[in-house]
């Protein structure tokens, strides 16, 4: 089986530029997460998606983020203009239908870095 | 904001020695789970306690569960190097209907050879 796809691996960008990160679930997988893991400390939630309706989004800054998930499979995270604080290791997570929020399955991470 | 407070933050033993790491928590919750979490990868889910559960156990993992004092503990027996890593408590809240997980901050685990 497949595991959560993310890419691009690492990025590296300056201040106030704009950056976009990729992650493609494991097939059949409804629910998608993405979460921000600064240096040495735990992954914090940013978006919750169940197939391509968004059901948490609580903690996502609006003002710079956004994401998407087109037909419910895909996801685009995206970042406009980009800050200093925003580096970090962007993780995006799926799992199966009916599975609630038991076992995530996790992609290795895009690492932002904004210089 | 974090659920999950986890204790040590560094944790560095011998090979063969167990290690345990605790976490604590502050809502009612459905269930909890620890995952690792190895340099520069993903996440890796270990283990899940359910809220009516007191003790469960994988291989050479043991996790305790006590909801009265909100806390839990991961017990790895007889540790080895490839045991290296990021260890996290996520909760899975009670008062969440759509199901989504609090990550605690993380303890670091070095197991020296």
């Amino acid at each position: 089986e497949a595991g959560v796809a993310q890419s691009p691996r690492y990025k590296i960008i300056e201040k106030r530029q704009s950056v976009a990160f990729w992650c493609n679930p494991i097939s059949g997988h409804a629910t998608l997460y993405w979460y921000q893991q600064i240096l040495g400390q735990g992954p914090k939630l940013l978006i919750q998606f169940q197939n391509n309706g968004v059901v948490d989004d609580s903690q996502l800054p609006k003002d710079r983020f956004s994401a998407e998930r087109l037909k419910g499979v895909d996801s685009t995270l995206k970042i406009q203009p980009a800050k200093l604080e925003d580096s970090a290791v962007y993780l995006c997570a799926s799992v199966p239908k009916g599975s609630g929020s038991e076992k995530l399955f996790f992609g290795s991470g895009t690492q932002l870095s904004v210089l | 904001s974090q659920q999950g407070e986890e204790d040590p933050q560094a944790l560095s033993i011998q090979e063969g020695e167990n290690a345990t790491m605790n976490c604590s928590y502050k809502t009612s919750i459905n269930n909890l789970q620890w995952y690792r979490q190895n340099s520069g990868r993903g996440l890796v889910h270990l283990i899940l306690i359910r809220s009516n559960e007191r003790e469960k156990h994988s291989g050479r993992l043991r996790v305790t569960l006590d909801t009265s004092k909100k806390s839990s503990s991961l017990l790895i027996t007889a540790s080895r190097a490839a045991d290296t890593a990021s260890y996290f408590c996520a909760t899975d809240a009670r008062y969440n209907q759509g199901g989504k997980l609090i990550f605690g901050q993380g303890t670091e685990l070095s197991v020296k050879p």
